[in-house]
């Protein structure tokens, strides 16, 4: 049962500009989410996260953005960098005991020089 | 390095054979979990161990697979009579406990069963 989905297998984006990834997910108990990039061969790294009880959390380059009566997030990265490439993986939690983490299948972004 | 560490790194077995893999945890997490992941897909949680005490185990987890963490501090992943179905990424993530808090993940071992 694919409860947190990421639509789009893959995204091309020009240096300087903005990405803007996709994550739905479908159990309401979700209240904890989470975004990891990962390179080949080495393991998911964090990358940010957000409560349900926000709506916007903002590092640096990088903002995710919920939206909880449509099941939705996204991640902008604003401006896109070359080491920016790599797969994004959405993730969600139910529960103040993330033990149980559900992951999207991921998101290839590619950013163009 | 203080991250996740996972051994070893590469493991081919002929099929029906018992492989095992060990993680060590970053060394403030109490929590420890295994994750299996297939080509285009995300990351399935198997299991987690807070210290010693394994309290959760998913469906995937067969009853071939057995986890453990003796000592609260690094874990074994064992597989039993090996399928070619069980090739895929096993990925170690230790976080600590008492909240919600992000899991920090090893670089991965990755099985293939001849």
């Amino acid at each position: 049962d694919q409860q947190v989905k990421q639509n789009s297998p893959s995204l091309s984006v020009q240096e300087g500009r903005i990405s803007i990834l996709n994550c739905d997910y479908t159990n309401s108990m979700f209240d904890y989410f989470l975004w990891y990039k990962k390179y080949p061969a080495e393991g998911p790294t964090f990358l940010i996260s957000i409560s349900s009880i926000k709506d916007k959390n903002e590092d640096g380059r990088f903002t995710v953005f919920l939206n909880k009566s449509a099941k939705h997030l996204s991640l902008h990265i604003v401006p896109s960098q070359p080491g920016d490439s790599a797969v994004y993986f959405c993730a969600a939690s139910a529960g103040n005991n993330n033990n149980d983490m559900r992951f999207g299948a991921g998101t290839r972004l590619t950013v163009k020089p | 390095d203080t991250g996740v560490s996972q051994d070893p790194r590469h493991k081919i077995t002929k099929r029906g054979q018992n492989v095992t893999f060990r993680c060590d945890p970053i060394s403030e997490h109490n929590r420890l979990y295994w994750y299996r992941q297939t080509l285009g897909q995300g990351p399935e949680f198997l299991t987690y161990f807070q210290n010693e005490a394994q309290l959760e185990k998913s469906r995937l987890l067969s009853d071939r697979f057995s986890a453990e963490r003796p000592k609260g501090s690094f874990s074994t992943l064992e597989i039993q009579r090996t399928e070619q179905g069980d090739s895929a990424m096993y990925l170690c993530a230790s976080s600590l406990a008492g909240g919600v808090y992000e899991q920090y993940f090893g670089p991965g071992t990755r099985l293939t069963v001849t």
